[in-house]
């Protein structure tokens, strides 16, 4: 399969753990983006890389949240001292080289903090 | 700031029954506006692009068009596997409307 991959599918945590979530995207794509998705809303963009550089954060990015991708390939999203309000699905999808490219999207992995 | 307005948020249709999804925007200059299917607790799968006004997209049972201020997805005889919750979004870091949750009933 050479499409978008994400790790763990799913991960369950205690309020105040830390969890970091890995991205693959598609191997020729220079763009990475991560997205999160509460039940019966769209997906909300939260941050997006051009190879290595981070470019765009949103402000739902608060500072318990840290992402990198340090080679330009695969990208980890990490959170820092969980809170409930941070169960979602956490998506990644990937583009080619252009804000008008069309971006294709993971599995996701799907966060619950008890 | 751009939005994304999708109507309906649910809609039921019997197998055959053919209907329109709208996706009304507002953004500072389009750069592509996006519709997207996703299935429960799934990544959401790409359906369609489009740019410019006038433009249209076949694929299947499905047609998407775009204006200056919508977007519409034409869904043509449907079948109960097209059942799914249909996304559109606009521009780069995509801003997404909430979706149309669609079931087709057989």
């Amino acid at each position: 399969d050479t499409g978008v991959s994400q790790d763990p599918r799913h991960k369950i945590t205690k309020r105040g753990q830390n969890v970091t979530f890995r991205c693959d995207p598609i191997s020729e794509h220079n763009r990475l983006y991560w997205y999160r998705q509460t039940l019966g809303q769209g997906p909300e963009f939260l941050t997006y890389f051009q190879n290595e550089a981070q470019l765009e954060k949103s402000r739902l990015l608060s500072d318990r949240f840290s992402a990198e991708r340090p080679k330009g390939s695969f990208s980890t999203l990490e959170i820092q001292r969980t809170e409930q309000g941070d169960s979602a699905m956490y998506l990644c999808a990937s583009s080619l080289d252009r804000s008008t490219d069309t971006q294709y999207f993971g599995p996701g992995t799907r966060l619950t903090v008890l | 700031e751009d939005q994304v307005t999708q109507s309906p948020e649910a809609l039921r249709l019997q197998e055959g029954e053919s209907s329109s999804l709208n996706c009304s925007y507002t953004v500072s200059g389009l750069r592509g506006l996006f519709w997207y299917r996703q299935d429960p607790g799934k990544g959401p799968e790409f359906l369609f692009t489009l740019y410019s006004a006038g433009e249209e997209k076949e694929k299947e049972r499905l047609k998407a068009t775009l204006t200056k201020k919508e977007s519409f997805l034409h869904i043509t005889a449907p079948k109960p596997e097209d059942s799914a919750t249909y996304l559109c979004a606009v521009q780069a870091g995509l801003v997404f409307g909430k979706g149309t949750k669609l079931t087709v009933n057989p």
